[in-house]
């Protein structure tokens, strides 16, 4: 079984459509994030959510909003989207009880595409 | 704040080289340190950690030794394989809760046969 999966793998979309990207996890964490991975390469957190509660909310865009029904599910929707959202999206889960011991795992990625 | 800095490749090396890629980090506290790697069309998997000074982390033939004196985790591999090529992240943690991971801006490598 898959630990952190996320669906679609691929979103292809045109400016201005509203989306969504959904992330489970089945390790029994209790915290999970939302990453950005640029053109570049570079990844930088967007959200952190620890018992379904909002924890980071790094400088995104009101447009990106996070949702967790459950410890184990973490959606990402986001409204009108723009050329400058294309990016690979990673949701990640942790342990947050461990400390700064605990590594993140990782999903296989979104890939977006604003056209 | 916190930040990790690696050296930007493409990096390319010859089958069964010996492999470093440099990380060092800034740090206000005491992180835990981690390397990460991305293989093409996947996510990210854990490659090795250490969480304190002088600690060595090591996994399929790689290692990294925790070194505070410096501020540096660098990755190392004594002799590298195709399979290896991929993108490598160096990064931190210094919170617990739910803090994120603080990454540098990954490092391609290209092994050639």
């Amino acid at each position: 079984d898959t630990a952190v999966s996320q669906t679609p793998k691929y979103l292809v979309t045109q400016m201005g459509n509203d989306k969504s990207i959904k992330c489970e996890q089945n390790l029994g964490h209790d915290t999970m994030y939302w990453y950005k991975q640029d053109s570049k390469k570079f990844l930088k957190i967007m959200f952190s959510y620890n018992n379904k509660e909002l924890i980071i909310n790094e400088t995104v865009p009101n447009r990106f909003s996070p949702k967790s029904p459950d410890k184990a599910h973490l959606n990402l929707h986001i409204n009108s989207l723009e050329l400058g959202d294309s990016a690979v999206y990673f949701c990640a889960s942790s342990q947050a009880g461990t400390g700064r011991f605990t590594e993140a795992f990782f999903g296989q990625g979104t890939r977006l595409t604003v056209v | 704040g916190d930040s990790v800095t690696q050296m930007e490749g493409p990096v390319t090396l010859s089958e069964e080289a010996f492999l470093t890629i440099n990380c060092t980090y800034t740090a206000t506290g005491y992180p835990s340190l981690f390397w990460y790697v991305q293989y093409p069309g996947e996510g990210l998997q854990l490659l090795l950690k250490a969480t304190k000074a002088d600690d060595k982390g090591s996994n399929k033939g790689f290692e990294a030794t925790y070194r505070k004196e410096t501020t540096s985790f660098h990755l190392e591999k004594g002799s590298v394989q195709v399979s290896d090529s991929a993108v490598y992240f160096c990064a931190l943690r210094e919170g617990g809760g739910a803090d994120g991971l603080t990454f540098g801006k990954g490092t391609h490598l290209i092994i050639q046969p």
